[in-house]
Protein backbone atom coordinates (compact mmCIF):
# COMPACT_ATOMS: atom_id res chain seq x y z
CA UNK A 1 0.00 0.00 0.00
CA UNK A 2 0.94 3.61 -0.92
CA UNK A 3 2.10 5.68 2.16
CA UNK A 4 3.68 9.00 3.29
CA UNK A 5 4.94 9.13 7.15
CA UNK A 6 5.67 12.07 8.47
CA UNK A 7 7.37 12.80 11.50
CA UNK A 8 7.37 14.63 13.86
CA UNK A 9 3.59 15.43 13.95
CA UNK A 10 4.20 18.45 15.44
CA UNK A 11 7.31 20.61 16.22
CA UNK A 12 7.76 23.85 18.58
CA UNK A 13 11.08 25.96 18.42
CA UNK A 14 12.56 29.06 18.79
CA UNK A 15 12.87 31.73 16.12
CA UNK A 16 16.24 32.09 14.58
CA UNK A 17 16.64 28.10 15.34
CA UNK A 18 17.27 25.38 12.60
CA UNK A 19 14.65 22.17 12.29
CA UNK A 20 14.51 19.12 10.10
CA UNK A 21 11.52 17.49 9.46
CA UNK A 22 11.10 13.62 8.10
CA UNK A 23 9.52 12.29 5.99
CA UNK A 24 9.37 8.04 4.78
CA UNK A 25 7.68 6.44 1.97
CA UNK A 26 6.46 3.76 0.48
CA UNK A 27 5.02 4.46 -2.71
CA UNK A 28 6.37 2.26 -5.80
CA UNK A 29 7.10 3.29 -8.36
CA UNK A 30 8.01 6.45 -7.41
CA UNK A 31 8.05 9.37 -9.53
CA UNK A 32 8.91 12.50 -7.97
CA UNK A 33 8.52 13.80 -3.92
CA UNK A 34 6.97 17.16 -2.74
CA UNK A 35 6.97 19.28 -0.13
CA UNK A 36 4.48 22.21 0.46
CA UNK A 37 3.74 24.43 3.27
CA UNK A 38 0.03 24.97 4.62
CA UNK A 39 -0.63 28.17 6.32
CA UNK A 40 -3.95 26.84 8.64
CA UNK A 41 -6.92 27.79 6.41
CA UNK A 42 -4.98 28.41 3.59
CA UNK A 43 -3.76 26.15 0.42
CA UNK A 44 -0.29 24.23 0.13
CA UNK A 45 2.11 26.27 -1.11
CA UNK A 46 5.07 23.98 -3.42
CA UNK A 47 8.22 24.38 -1.43
CA UNK A 48 10.49 21.79 -3.39
CA UNK A 49 9.93 18.84 -6.19
CA UNK A 50 12.31 16.80 -6.39
CA UNK A 51 12.88 13.32 -8.69
CA UNK A 52 14.37 10.35 -8.29
CA UNK A 53 18.35 11.97 -9.63
CA UNK A 54 17.97 14.63 -7.51
CA UNK A 55 19.81 14.33 -3.78
CA UNK A 56 19.24 17.57 -2.41
CA UNK A 57 16.97 20.97 -3.19
CA UNK A 58 16.90 24.25 -1.88
CA UNK A 59 14.58 27.42 -1.82
CA UNK A 60 15.91 30.03 0.09
CA UNK A 61 15.89 28.89 3.68
CA UNK A 62 14.28 25.71 3.24
CA UNK A 63 16.57 22.91 1.79
CA UNK A 64 14.94 19.31 1.17
CA UNK A 65 17.01 16.08 0.69
CA UNK A 66 16.18 12.67 -0.84
CA UNK A 67 17.29 9.14 -0.39
CA UNK A 68 15.29 6.86 -2.96
CA UNK A 69 17.37 3.83 -1.88
CA UNK A 70 16.02 3.93 2.11
CA UNK A 71 13.21 6.02 0.59
CA UNK A 72 13.41 8.65 3.15
CA UNK A 73 13.13 12.70 2.71
CA UNK A 74 13.74 15.74 4.82
CA UNK A 75 13.01 19.18 4.84
CA UNK A 76 15.52 21.32 7.05
CA UNK A 77 14.67 24.64 7.61
CA UNK A 78 17.34 27.39 8.39
CA UNK A 79 17.37 30.58 10.69
CA UNK A 80 13.53 30.09 11.61
CA UNK A 81 11.21 32.95 11.53
CA UNK A 82 7.42 33.05 13.04
CA UNK A 83 5.79 33.15 9.56
CA UNK A 84 7.42 29.74 9.20
CA UNK A 85 4.78 28.79 11.80
CA UNK A 86 2.60 26.09 9.49
CA UNK A 87 2.00 22.33 8.23
CA UNK A 88 4.81 20.88 6.60
CA UNK A 89 3.41 18.49 3.85
CA UNK A 90 5.51 15.39 2.36
CA UNK A 91 3.50 14.33 -1.12
CA UNK A 92 5.03 11.71 -3.12
CA UNK A 93 3.18 10.83 -6.87
CA UNK A 94 3.85 7.44 -8.35
CA UNK A 95 5.14 6.33 -11.38
CA UNK A 96 3.03 4.34 -14.22
CA UNK A 97 -0.10 5.52 -15.42
CA UNK A 98 -0.52 9.45 -15.44
CA UNK A 99 -4.03 9.43 -12.99
CA UNK A 100 -2.05 8.09 -9.94
CA UNK A 101 -3.27 10.12 -7.47
CA UNK A 102 -0.58 11.95 -4.99
CA UNK A 103 0.04 10.72 -1.84
CA UNK A 104 -0.56 12.91 1.16
CA UNK A 105 1.19 12.33 4.31
CA UNK A 106 -0.29 14.11 7.80
CA UNK A 107 1.93 16.83 7.95
CA UNK A 108 4.17 18.18 10.24
CA UNK A 109 2.69 20.99 12.33
CA UNK A 110 5.49 23.58 13.01
CA UNK A 111 5.58 26.36 15.57
CA UNK A 112 7.97 28.94 15.48
CA UNK A 113 8.18 31.35 18.63
CA UNK A 114 9.51 34.32 19.91
CA UNK B 1 0.15 34.20 -13.17
CA UNK B 2 0.99 31.50 -11.17
CA UNK B 3 -2.22 31.89 -9.16
CA UNK B 4 -5.54 29.50 -8.77
CA UNK B 5 -8.51 31.98 -7.22
CA UNK B 6 -11.19 30.37 -4.97
CA UNK B 7 -14.61 32.22 -4.54
CA UNK B 8 -16.23 32.54 -2.01
CA UNK B 9 -13.50 32.44 0.82
CA UNK B 10 -16.00 31.37 3.41
CA UNK B 11 -19.45 29.59 2.84
CA UNK B 12 -22.48 28.84 5.44
CA UNK B 13 -25.04 27.16 4.21
CA UNK B 14 -27.94 25.09 5.67
CA UNK B 15 -28.34 21.81 4.59
CA UNK B 16 -31.56 22.11 2.24
CA UNK B 17 -29.36 24.94 0.44
CA UNK B 18 -27.86 24.84 -3.38
CA UNK B 19 -24.68 26.73 -3.19
CA UNK B 20 -21.59 26.51 -5.96
CA UNK B 21 -18.18 27.19 -4.90
CA UNK B 22 -16.05 28.65 -7.79
CA UNK B 23 -12.23 27.67 -8.74
CA UNK B 24 -10.24 29.71 -11.69
CA UNK B 25 -6.54 29.84 -13.21
CA UNK B 26 -4.92 31.61 -16.10
CA UNK B 27 -1.81 29.45 -16.24
CA UNK B 28 -3.19 28.12 -19.65
CA UNK B 29 -3.35 24.43 -17.41
CA UNK B 30 -5.35 21.65 -18.84
CA UNK B 31 -6.12 19.55 -15.67
CA UNK B 32 -7.57 21.04 -12.50
CA UNK B 33 -8.62 19.61 -9.41
CA UNK B 34 -11.14 19.80 -6.07
CA UNK B 35 -9.65 18.24 -3.27
CA UNK B 36 -11.31 18.08 0.31
CA UNK B 37 -9.52 18.83 3.60
CA UNK B 38 -10.67 18.38 7.52
CA UNK B 39 -8.73 19.81 10.10
CA UNK B 40 -5.42 18.26 10.62
CA UNK B 41 -6.01 15.84 7.99
CA UNK B 42 -4.18 15.66 4.61
CA UNK B 43 -6.13 17.28 1.40
CA UNK B 44 -8.04 14.30 -0.25
CA UNK B 45 -8.82 13.93 -3.85
CA UNK B 46 -12.58 14.35 -4.85
CA UNK B 47 -12.16 14.90 -8.57
CA UNK B 48 -10.31 15.41 -11.44
CA UNK B 49 -10.92 17.26 -15.02
CA UNK B 50 -8.71 16.79 -17.75
CA UNK B 51 -9.27 19.18 -21.14
CA UNK B 52 -12.31 19.87 -19.80
CA UNK B 53 -13.49 16.35 -19.34
CA UNK B 54 -14.29 14.21 -15.60
CA UNK B 55 -11.30 12.30 -15.68
CA UNK B 56 -11.27 10.83 -11.99
CA UNK B 57 -14.72 11.00 -9.33
CA UNK B 58 -13.06 9.24 -6.10
CA UNK B 59 -16.40 7.87 -5.48
CA UNK B 60 -17.77 11.34 -4.20
CA UNK B 61 -21.38 11.35 -2.61
CA UNK B 62 -23.97 13.00 -5.60
CA UNK B 63 -24.52 16.02 -3.45
CA UNK B 64 -21.41 17.18 -4.55
CA UNK B 65 -21.17 17.76 -8.38
CA UNK B 66 -18.59 19.20 -10.36
CA UNK B 67 -18.49 21.15 -13.66
CA UNK B 68 -15.58 22.77 -15.63
CA UNK B 69 -17.25 25.27 -18.41
CA UNK B 70 -14.05 25.89 -19.79
CA UNK B 71 -10.36 25.39 -19.66
CA UNK B 72 -9.58 28.32 -16.79
CA UNK B 73 -12.83 27.91 -14.93
CA UNK B 74 -13.91 24.75 -12.48
CA UNK B 75 -16.82 24.85 -10.50
CA UNK B 76 -18.16 22.55 -7.42
CA UNK B 77 -22.05 22.79 -6.85
CA UNK B 78 -23.46 21.69 -3.52
CA UNK B 79 -26.89 20.89 -2.61
CA UNK B 80 -28.61 18.62 0.04
CA UNK B 81 -25.11 18.72 2.29
CA UNK B 82 -24.56 17.28 5.26
CA UNK B 83 -22.69 18.65 8.79
CA UNK B 84 -19.69 16.22 8.00
CA UNK B 85 -19.45 17.72 4.60
CA UNK B 86 -17.76 20.53 6.39
CA UNK B 87 -14.56 21.33 5.59
CA UNK B 88 -11.78 23.45 3.59
CA UNK B 89 -12.73 23.06 -0.35
CA UNK B 90 -8.84 23.01 -2.19
CA UNK B 91 -9.06 23.46 -5.96
CA UNK B 92 -5.99 23.08 -8.07
CA UNK B 93 -4.73 22.76 -11.22
CA UNK B 94 -1.66 21.61 -13.46
CA UNK B 95 0.04 21.43 -16.77
CA UNK B 96 -1.32 18.66 -17.95
CA UNK B 97 -2.96 15.46 -16.21
CA UNK B 98 -0.27 12.89 -15.26
CA UNK B 99 -0.35 13.74 -11.04
CA UNK B 100 2.83 12.25 -10.79
CA UNK B 101 4.65 14.44 -13.27
CA UNK B 102 3.35 17.80 -13.21
CA UNK B 103 3.07 20.80 -10.49
CA UNK B 104 -0.08 21.05 -8.54
CA UNK B 105 -0.94 24.68 -7.75
CA UNK B 106 -3.33 24.94 -5.16
CA UNK B 107 -6.02 27.43 -4.40
CA UNK B 108 -6.21 29.37 -1.13
CA UNK B 109 -9.48 27.27 -0.62
CA UNK B 110 -13.19 28.06 0.44
CA UNK B 111 -13.88 27.23 4.64
CA UNK B 112 -17.54 25.33 4.04
CA UNK B 113 -19.40 25.19 7.28
CA UNK B 114 -22.84 23.48 7.11
CA UNK B 115 -25.20 24.44 9.62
Amino acid sequence: KNQVEQSPQSLIILEGKNCTLQCNYTVSPFSNLRWYKQDTGRGPVSLTIMTFSENTKSNGRYTATLDADTKQSSLHITASQLSDSASYICVVSAGGSGNTPLVFGKGTRLSVIA
Amino acid sequence: DTEVTQTPKHLVMGMTNKKSLKCEQHMGHRAMYWYKQKAKKPPELMFVYSYEKLSINESVPSRFSPECPNSSLLNLHLHALQPEDSALYLCASSQDLGQGSYEQYFGPGTRLTVT
